[in-house]
């Protein structure tokens, strides 16, 4: 039993260049979601799948998209990186009725 | 939205005291309230959490309070350890259809003093 698991663990990109950060879990939960955290802002929303073939924004969705695959896996996508994009993120998910978040170990990502 | 509040930003507190960190949110539909500790280069790791229809809630050292009308929860930790310092994390929850989202506090770096 893995829990959540994201692949990359760390990458560097230069301006303009595309990616897509992996998350899966192997928990049977329902809802996923992504998060970017920044020194002293916490940790903020970036999108979030309330069940498998939805998906909806949150606080922070611009520059990226995201994919729910199947029940297991998530992805997020940036088109084309920018330096404010320079981030830790970590992806999660929650059995329903939710709450209970279960963290990835996170990517760290830095844009040049 | 939900929004979320959080004090003080820095705490340091000798070994063996308690410490209390304070966090308040706007969103009165809000139901769940999670407590996070984050050891540096780690993932948010939960440690206590409440929900709307209960006031405190104790696990060993630490507790936490909530208080509805004025929409404010604590987290207590007491005879405070080395083990004990990382940054902590308030989170809101307010509910949305098919499923509940964080709302994260802006952390607090919490020192245990030797």
């Amino acid at each position: 039993n893995a829990g959540v698991t994201q692949t990359p663990k760390f990458q560097v990109l230069k301006t303009g260049q595309s990616m897509t950060l992996q998350c899966a879990q192997d928990m049977n939960h329902n809802s996923m979601y992504w998060y970017r955290q920044d020194p002293g802002m916490g940790l903020r929303l970036i999108y979030y799948s309330a069940s498998e073939g939805t998906t909806d924004k949150g606080e922070v969705p611009n520059g990226y998209n995201v994919s729910r695959l199947n029940k297991r896996e998530f992805s997020l996508r940036l088109e084309s990186a920018a330096p404010s994009q320079t981030s830790v993120y970590f992806c999660a998910s929650s059995p329903p009725p939710g709450a209970k978040f279960v963290f990835g170990p996170g990517t760290r990502l830095t844009v040049t | 939205g939900e929004n979320v509040e959080q004090h003080p930003s820095t705490l340091s507190v000798q070994e063996g005291d308690s410490a209390v960190i304070k966090c308040t949110y706007s969103d009165s539909a809000s139901n769940y309230f999670p407590w996070y500790k984050q050891e540096l280069g780690k993932r948010p790791q939960l440690i206590i959490d409440i929900r709307s229809n209960v006031g405190e809630k104790k696990d060993q050292r630490i507790a936490v309070t909530l208080n509805k009308t004025a929409k404010h929860f604590s987290l207590h930790i007491t005879e405070t350890q080395p083990e004990d310092s990382a940054v902590y994390f308030c989170a809101a929850s307010p509910p949305i259809q098919g499923a509940q989202k964080l709302v994260f506090g802006q952390g607090t770096r919490l020192t245990i003093n030797p």
